[in-house]
């Protein structure tokens, strides 16, 4: 079946320490995105990538890095500088520009805590 | 930076009832998308409505646009308790050169046994 792997399901981290979340897709999407939802909100875009090789920044980036190494793969690190990092976050893929904005396809998330 | 706005924030009805939330938006549009979240879970798209329709069926769920308030509206109509879950609308802004939408703050839906 294809669809969007999200893991781990809940992670935890120590203070000063960075964690990265993994993103697989087999669905052959171009663009691939990074959410960040807090209790009772909507989505936030951390950062998204249009194409393999290519990423740009979205509403809320600080304190986050990732890259697109592979069009399957969009790994988050949470870094040591996001100083409010609890969480549940998404990942979502779609087709890539040009095809106008088609529906995103989600993960089923990753809630990060602090220890 | 929110574009959609939907309301209620929260709502609760008998199972068998119709629901009816609406979505709010600041500038024009491409399309505009509803998705559903269970708790703890993704989203999950289920229907687009491009700029230019007015209207849009999908088993029981309509959804309208009317571009000149900048508004939208998802109906489900006979409820089931399966329909306990976050609506949210996402807006493809007409002038963004990216592939990205952005998501109001969803209504929250029960419905009642």
């Amino acid at each position: 079946d294809g669809g969007i792997t999200q893991s781990p399901k809940y992670l935890f981290r120590k203070e000063g320490q960075n964690v990265t979340l993994s993103c697989e897709q087999n669905l052959n999407h171009d663009a691939m995105y990074w959410y960040r939802q807090d209790p009772g909100q909507g989505l936030r875009l951390i950062y998204y990538s249009q194409i393999v090789n290519d990423f740009q920044k979205g509403d809320i980036a600080e304190g986050y890095s990732v890259s697109r190494e592979k069009k399957e793969s969009f790994p988050l690190t949470v870094t040591s500088a996001q100083k409010n990092p609890t969480a549940f976050y998404l990942c979502a893929s779609s087709r890539g520009p040009g095809q106008g904005n088609q529906p995103q396809h989600f993960g089923d998330g990753t809630r990060l805590s602090i220890l | 930076s929110q574009q959609g706005e939907e309301d209620p924030q929260a709502l609760s009805i008998q199972e068998g009832e119709n629901a009816t939330m609406n979505c709010s938006y600041k500038t024009s549009i491409n399309n505009l998308q509803w998705y559903r979240q269970n708790s703890g879970r993704g989203l999950v798209h289920l229907i687009l409505i491009r700029s230019n329709e007015r209207e849009k069926h999908s088993g029981r769920l309509r959804v309208t646009l009317d571009t000149s308030k900048k508004s939208s509206s998802l109906l489900i109509t006979a409820s089931r308790a399966a329909d306990t879950a976050s609506y949210f609308c996402a807006t493809d802004p007409l002038y963004s050169s990216a592939s990205k939408i952005i998501f109001g703050s969803g209504t929250r839906l029960s419905i009642r046994p």
